[in-house]
């Protein structure tokens, strides 16, 4: 079991927004641990997509968004297309574990 | 442009030991804030993160795996070296080296799969 949690699956049409809750604890997002989070396509290497909780690398639309807010965080997908279709995972630092923690992931299923 | 490219052995036995290499450039593992680390994901499962270690030397290790993992860098050759000892079936896994900076993971090599299987 993560020590974050994300929810196993979500979906969405294309053009409709879907958000990714990312869940923990005071020992790792509620500490003020920062969250990034990494889009992962089969086949592929991760992708980073959002780091320091809301922040977008250089070439990532902004159609991704990220926030925080108490022990949890989020990822929002705006105009969902067919190709958001990947795993996404969450990703801290845990105190109480001297290391960094990933969630569960997420599969995104564009309907 | 930052590259990382794992290499190492498709196939352990029980019981031995895994060593992989991660070979890197566009950045140099001297310079401040800097660091290189081990992910790992088994087929169907979650990202773990395994190891990281720094431009001066500092090194973290997961705490569940703490007692079998090793890594070392040699600066000079752009290289980080992961061991594994004792593996088991159940590391089976995608192993990804990374670039870290300020705690997130900003570069992924392409992965090298590692089956564990006598």
């Amino acid at each position: 079991q993560s020590v974050l949690t994300q929810p196993p699956s979500v979906s969405g049409a294309p053009g409709q927004r879907v958000t990714i809750s990312c869940t923990g604890s005071s020992s790792n997002i509620g500490a003020g641990y920062d969250v990034h989070w990494y889009q992962h396509l089969p086949g592929t290497a991760p992708k980073l997509l959002i780091y320091g909780n809301s922040n977008r690398p250089s070439g990532v639309p902004d159609r991704f968004s990220g926030s925080k807010s108490g022990t949890s965080a989020s990822l929002a997908i705006t105009g969902l297309q067919a190709e958001d279709e990947a795993d996404y995972y969450c990703q801290s630092y845990d105190s109480s574990l001297s290391g960094w923690v990933f969630g569960g992931g997420t599969k995104l299923t564009v309907l | 442009q930052i590259t990382l490219k794992e290499s190492g052995p498709t196939l352990v036995k029980p019981t031995q030991t895994l060593t992989l290499t991660c070979t890197f450039s566009g950045f140099s593992l001297s310079n401040s804030g800097v660091g290189v680390g081990w992910i790992r994901q088994p087929p169907g499962k979650a990202l773990e993160w395994l190891a990281l270690i720094y431009w001066n030397d500092d090194k973290r290790y997961s705490p569940s795996l703490k007692s079998r993992l090793t890594i070392t860098k040699d600066t000079s050759k752009n290289q980080v070296v992961l061991t594994m000892t004792n593996m088991d079936p159940v590391d089976t896994a995608t192993y990804y080296c990374v670039y870290s900076s300020s705690g997130y993971y900003y570069a992924w090599g392409q992965g090298t799969l590692v089956t564990v299987s006598s």
